[in-house]
């Protein structure tokens, strides 16, 4: 079965930085695209940004939102992907979702199959 | 950049009801469509990619359908399980970025 399990998240004080880690298993994590959502109290669902695989390049891609300041990158070789967050704000406060998805020609994944459970960044003084 | 609206926000129904949920773009985009559902506390479940494909292990009663701006998910008849909030998702092909819709919550009269 998939699993991802998201770690890392807590309570950060504004302006200072986070990385996120989400570790897959029960699939090949070198040939699976992923991806990072969040979702802000009470709130819907927000895509962060997604990483292609190393034979599409490895390139990522982020939402307008945390462009500059997040970075999404992976290690294959122990099936984790990271979320780096710099310069967090208040409005950075939500559960982070990793996902896994089926890619199209570009190598990103045009959906979430299976997401981990998630974990909650708070950021606040 | 595409916008995604839901109608209704909410839509208060009873079981063995059917459910039609819409999600209106906000203008032609080549990409792809998702639909979630996300119950209380836990992650979004995929229940239909590609517009009107049922992910795996989804009930045939949830179906989508829909082209160009207007897409719908159904559901034909309500299982006490299946109230929740449900989120549509477009993927645009290129440049590459994921919107969602604002969300239907779908609860129990």
């Amino acid at each position: 079965d998939v699993q991802l399990v998201e770690s890392g998240g807590g309570l950060v004080q504004p302006g200072r930085s986070l990385r996120l880690s989400c570790a897959g298993s029960g699939f090949n994590f070198g040939t699976t695209s992923m991806s990072w959502f969040r979702q802000a109290p009470g709130k819907g669902l927000e895509w962060v940004a997604f990483i292609r695989t190393r034979a599409y390049g490895g390139n990522a891609a982020y939402a307008a939102s945390v462009r500059g300041t997040f970075t999404i990158s992976r290690d294959d070789e122990n099936s984790v992907a990271y979320l780096q967050m710099n310069s967090l704000q208040p409005d950075d406060t939500a559960i982070y979702y990793c996902s896994t998805g089926q890619y199209d020609e570009t190598g990103y994944p045009t959906r979430g199959d299976h997401w981990g459970q998630g974990t909650l960044v708070t950021v606040s003084s | 950049e595409i916008d995604l609206t839901q109608s209704p926000a909410t839509l208060s129904l009873s079981p063995g009801d059917r459910a039609t949920l819409s999600c209106r773009a906000s203008h032609i985009v080549d990409g792809y469509l998702a639909w979630y559902q996300q119950k209380p506390s836990q992650a979004p479940r995929l229940l239909i990619f590609e517009t009107s494909n049922r992910a795996a292990g989804i009930p045939a009663r949830f179906s989508g359908s829909g082209s160009g701006t207007d897409f719908s998910l159904i559901i034909s008849s309500l299982e006490p399980e299946d109230f929740a909030v449900y989120y549509c998702q477009f993927r645009s092909r290129w440049p590459p970025a994921i919107t969602f819709g604002q969300g239907t919550r779908l609860d129990i009269k």
